[in-house]
């Protein structure tokens, strides 16, 4: 069974560009969540999607959007990008998002801003 | 809003030795806890998920404790292996939440 992937890998962009970033989950889960990862503020989490609507924001500015599709892939948009935006941003998926199940999580996509 | 630390920071271990990592968090209206493996660069590579109502959970060498009244979980790895090293992330998930919380790790070197 294939595991969580993320494109692109890496990314490389310059300040006030904006990126998408793309999540495909374990087959047959439709919940996704996403955190951005930095060493200054570790592990954050960003929104949950499940069945295309989005259940839960963590605490980022509007610039950071998402989206779930009905294949349940799903993708997260930050516009205007600034420097500290540069992080790994992770995306975790399970099969419905409830709380007693465990969270897989893909390899990452690496973000710089220059 | 829900705080973790993990104790220690950094571990260093010669190969062979039993390592023991501490998680606590503030808030105990946790409805699981789940311990995650991070290598440099990488994602996470889920560990052990242990329910609230579950006092322990075990996978080969791995053995997770929790007492969620006290707001603590160990993590016990025996007989160490070089391959073991890595960072390892807690994160409780309070019940009425659709996220985890994480705490900022304890990076483990086994020394071969």
């Amino acid at each position: 069974k294939a595991g969580v992937t993320q494109t692109p890998r890496y990314l490389i962009k310059t300040r006030g560009q904006q990126v998408t970033l793309s999540c495909s989950p374990i087959s047959g889960h439709r919940s996704v969540s996403w955190y951005q990862q930095t060493p200054g503020q570790g592990l954050q989490f960003l929104f949950e999607y499940f069945s295309e609507t989005q259940r839960n924001k963590g605490n980022f500015p509007g610039r950071f959007s998402g989206r779930q599709f009905s294949n349940s892939r799903s993708e997260m948009n930050v516009s205007t990008l600034e420097l500290g935006d540069s992080a790994l941003y992770l995306c975790a998926s399970s099969k419905s998002g409830s709380s007693e199940e465990t969270q897989y999580f893909g390899p990452g996509t690496r973000l710089l801003v220059l | 809003k829900q705080e973790v630390t993990q104790i220690p920071a950094a571990l260093s271990v010669p190969e062979g030795e039993n390592l023991v990592l501490n998680c606590s968090f503030t808030d105990s209206a946790i409805y699981n806890l789940q311990w995650f493996r991070q290598d440099p660069g990488k994602g996470l590579t889920s560990l052990l998920l242990i329910q609230s109502s579950q006092r322990e959970q075990t996978s080969g060498r791995l053995n997770a404790s929790l007492d969620k009244s006290s707001g603590r979980s160990t993590l016990y790895i025996a007989a160490s292996q070089p391959g073991d090293s890595a960072t390892y992330l807690c994160a409780p998930r309070r019940s009425n939440d659709y996220k985890l919380s994480f705490g900022a790790g304890t990076t483990v070197t086994v020394r071969a």
